[in-house]
C-alpha cells in the first residue's frame, strides 16, 4: 500500500496558461476524489468519480476546470486559462467505496500558484 | 456548508490528554461523525470515526455525547507531532465530506 500519490507536488504558472495534475489512488479504491484548499481554509469538495464514471461536480468546478478518470485508476485535473484566484493546495482522496462509515485517504496535495 | 462547530485553536502541554469539542446539533441518526487532522504542507489523515457508541483505536479516542448533539476527540498523551488542525465532519448518505475550518491544536513542550 503505497498510498495516494500526486504529481507534481508544487507548480508555478503564469496567468493564462493551462496546468494539469495528476492523481494515482490507493490501488483498488473505486472511489476518487478531488479537493481545493486555500489558506487558512478547510478542504473544499470539488468532484468525485466512481471508478470511471464522474458522479458530482461541484459549482465550485467552474468551466475551466475538467477532471478525467479514464481507466478507472488514475485521475488527471486540468485547469484551462489559469488565474490568480486558481492559487491553493489540489487535493487528491480515494476510498474503496462510499458507504457510510467508509474513510478517505488523502495524497499530500499539488500547490498551484498563478503569477 | 459544514454541520459542526469547532473551537478556532486550543492549547496543549506536551504528554497531556488533549479534548478537542465538537457541537453537532443537527446531526441526523444515519450520519457519522468523523476527525480527520491536518499537519502542515500534507493531506488530511483520518483518525476516527463512530455512529452512536464510544470509539478508541490506536490514535485516539471518540466521545459522542448520548443525544449525538456534541463529541469530543481525545488525545490521551498529546506529542509535539500531534500539533494540526483537527476537523470534525458530519456525514451521512451524502457521498462526500465537507469540512469546517477545523481546530488549531498547539502542543507545547
Amino acid at each position: 500500500d503505497t498510498g495516494v500519490s500526486q504529481d507534481p507536488r508544487h507548480k508555478i504558472t503564469k496567468r493564462g496558461q493551462n496546468v494539469t495534475f495528476r492523481c494515482d489512488p490507493i490501488s483498488e479504491h473505486n472511489r476518487l476524489y478531488w479537493y481545493r484548499q486555500t489558506l487558512g481554509q478547510g478542504p473544499e469538495f470539488l468532484t468525485y468519480f466512481q471508478n470511471e464514471a464522474q458522479l458530482e461536480k461541484s459549482r465550485l468546478l467552474s468551466d475551466r476546470f475538467s477532471a478525467e478518470r479514464p481507466k478507472g485508476s488514475f485521475s488527471t485535473l486540468e485547469i484551462q486559462r489559469t488565474e490568480q484566484g486558481d492559487s491553493a493546495m489540489y487535493l487528491c482522496a480515494s476510498s474503496l467505496s462510499r458507504v457510510s462509515g467508509e474513510k478517505l485517504f488523502f495524497g499530500s496535495g499539488t500547490q498551484l500558484s498563478v503569477l | 456548508d459544514a454541520k459542526t462547530t469547532q473551537p478556532t485553536s486550543m492549547d496543549c502541554a506536551e504528554g497531556r490528554a488533549a479534548n478537542l469539542p465538537c457541537n453537532h446539533s443537527t446531526i441526523s441518526g444515519n450520519e457519522y461523525v468523523y476527525w480527520y487532522r491536518q499537519i502542515h504542507s500534507q493531506g488530511p489523515q483520518y483518525i476516527i470515526h463512530g455512529l452512536k457508541n464510544n470509539e478508541t483505536n490506536e490514535m485516539a479516542s471518540l466521545i459522542i455525547t448520548e443525544d449525538r448533539k456534541s463529541s469530543t476527540l481525545i488525545l490521551p498523551h498529546a506529542t509535539l507531532r500531534d500539533t494540526a488542525v483537527y476537523y470534525c465532519i458530519v456525514e451521512g448518505g451524502s457521498e462526500k465530506l465537507v469540512f469546517g475550518k477545523g481546530t488549531k491544536l498547539t502542543v507545547n513542550p
